[in-house]
């Protein structure tokens, strides 16, 4: 199976900052990258699928980059919604595996 | 308006059996792939299992296979997972998700709001 590591595993921001979060992959997996946001006690939301595509109604302080081994998640300026754990998942082969996640809290 | 919506979650024992199922509603059920996702308490997503729409092909993760199976009903627009000698790490909140292919790239776009397994004598 295709392993990801995320780092920062936790960062901790203030509004309006610029956040970047890494996702590594074991072995190459083109574009096939997907990024979630979840929230304590909710379901996960999708935010950018094919490594770079934003997902309807996401808005666009959210960005993805990235091919092949390493892909980014950035936050151009973060906003109080934003505080939560976020994943990436290969979906290049299955198992379609996570990552181990990012919180990012409130400074 | 899409709608996933598990049940059958609670309490086993260890070794014991449970049947979750998913009721979709609001899309074509028929023409999607679904998945299931769960969730082991404070800790990361992890991956279950995977049917395409017809029913025709099947994945597992290696930490369920030969315990669980993954099955749906197309008519009754539902999806089922059937766990098997469940063990203490199967506790977890378990999550149906529809699988949207768009452009060849698999997107997980719309979830339940999950059913928790809580495996404990």
């Amino acid at each position: 199976d295709i392993q990801l590591t995320q780092s920062p595993s936790f960062l901790s921001a203030s509004v309006g900052d610029r956040v970047t979060i890494t996702c590594r992959a074991s072995q190459g997996i083109s574009s096939y990258l997907v990024w979630f946001q979840q929230k304590p006690g909710k379901a996960p939301k999708l935010l950018i699928y094919a490594a770079s595509t934003l997902q309807s109604g996401v808005p666009s302080r959210f960005s993805g980059s990235g091919s092949g081994t390493e892909f980014t998640l950035t936050i151009s300026s973060l906003q109080p919604e934003d505080f939560a754990t976020y994943y990436c998942q290969q979906v290049n082969s299955y198992a379609f595996t996570f990552g181990p996640g990012t919180k990012v809290d409130i400074k | 308006e899409v709608q996933l919506v598990e049940s059958g979650g609670g309490l086993v024992q260890p070794g014991g059996s449970l049947r979750l199922s998913c009721a979709a509603s609001g899309f074509t059920f028929s023409s999607y792939e679904m998945t299931w996702v769960r969730q082991a308490p404070g800790k990361g997503l992890e991956w279950v299992s995977y049917i395409s729409s017809s029913g025709r092909t099947i994945y597992y993760a290696d930490s369920v296979k030969g315990r669980f199976t993954i099955s749906r009903d197309n008519a009754k627009n539902s999806l089922y997972l059937q766990m098997n000698s469940l063990r203490a790490e199967d506790t977890a909140v378990y999550y149906c998700t529809r699988d949207q292919i768009l452009t060849g790239y698999d997107l997980f776009d719309y979830w339940g709001q999950g059913t928790l397994v809580t495996v404990s004598s």
